[in-house]
């Protein structure tokens, strides 16, 4: 059974910093990598997919990478903003034709202006 | 597109009560999630559909949970009877997928549920 992990549950930073978000999974056979990002009472939005046959994706200030075999993702963030304070989750979907996506816990990013 | 749209956005029921939570996914999009979100347990797939069939209910928690997708543009998710352990937000997510091609799953702002 996948399992995903992301440590740690929290995390503060001052503004302006870069930031590193980890993403860790037991089952290396994915089919892709989602990061997402939910705000306190909304729902959830995707920021970035990656594909498993690919190793990175970009958007604006983030930066996601996956390294499968390893079974690990991290999501970069450059230069901090308050607006980025969320609960951050990454997700895995486990094949082609399976949609079954198993999500992480999350981190809660503070950023301190 | 107005995204996801659920309703309602809370609701407060006692336990024994029948519970029906409403969904309308994007315009086109031809997969539809039912998750559910606790402290305890983080984010949880109930039951998901393509072309309105369901094709994977494992997540579902017991018969008192039941999904349907009469058709492209609407979903329930039903409790009978509700309990208190049910209380929690449920999203509702749809995507589309196009072959191989990369697919985003989009969500709903949440029901959020409280048993009494």
């Amino acid at each position: 059974k996948q399992e995903v992990t992301q440590i740690p549950a929290a995390l503060s930073v001052p503004e302006g910093e870069n930031l590193v978000l980890n993403c860790s999974f037991t089952d290396s056979a994915i089919y892709n990598l989602q990061w997402f990002r939910q705000d306190p009472g909304k729902g959830l939005t995707s920021l970035l997919l990656i594909q498993s046959s690919q190793r990175e994706q970009t958007s604006g200030r983030l930066n996601a990478s996956l390294d499968k075999s390893s079974g690990r993702s991290t999501l970069y963030i450059a230069a901090s903003q308050p607006g980025d304070s969320a609960t951050y989750l990454c997700a895995v979907r486990p094949g082609f034709g399976n949609e079954k996506l198993t999500f992480g816990t999350g981190t809660r990013l503070t950023i301190i202006p | 597109d107005a995204g996801v749209i659920q309703s309602p956005r809370h609701e407060v029921t006692e336990m024994g009560q029948e519970v029906t939570l409403r969904c309308k996914p994007i315009s086109g999009h031809d997969y539809l999630f039912w998750y559910r979100q606790t402290m305890m347990r983080g984010l949880e797939l109930l039951i998901y559909f393509n072309n309105n069939v369901p094709i994977d209910d494992s997540g579902m928690p017991e018969d008192r949970f039941s999904a349907k997708m009469p058709n492209a543009s609407f979903s329930t998710l039903k409790i009978q009877p509700s309990e208190p352990r049910d209380s929690a937000v449920y999203f509702c997510a749809s995507s589309f997928s196009f072959g191989v091609g990369p697919e985003t799953q989009y969500f709903g702002p949440g029901t959020r549920l409280l048993v009494l």
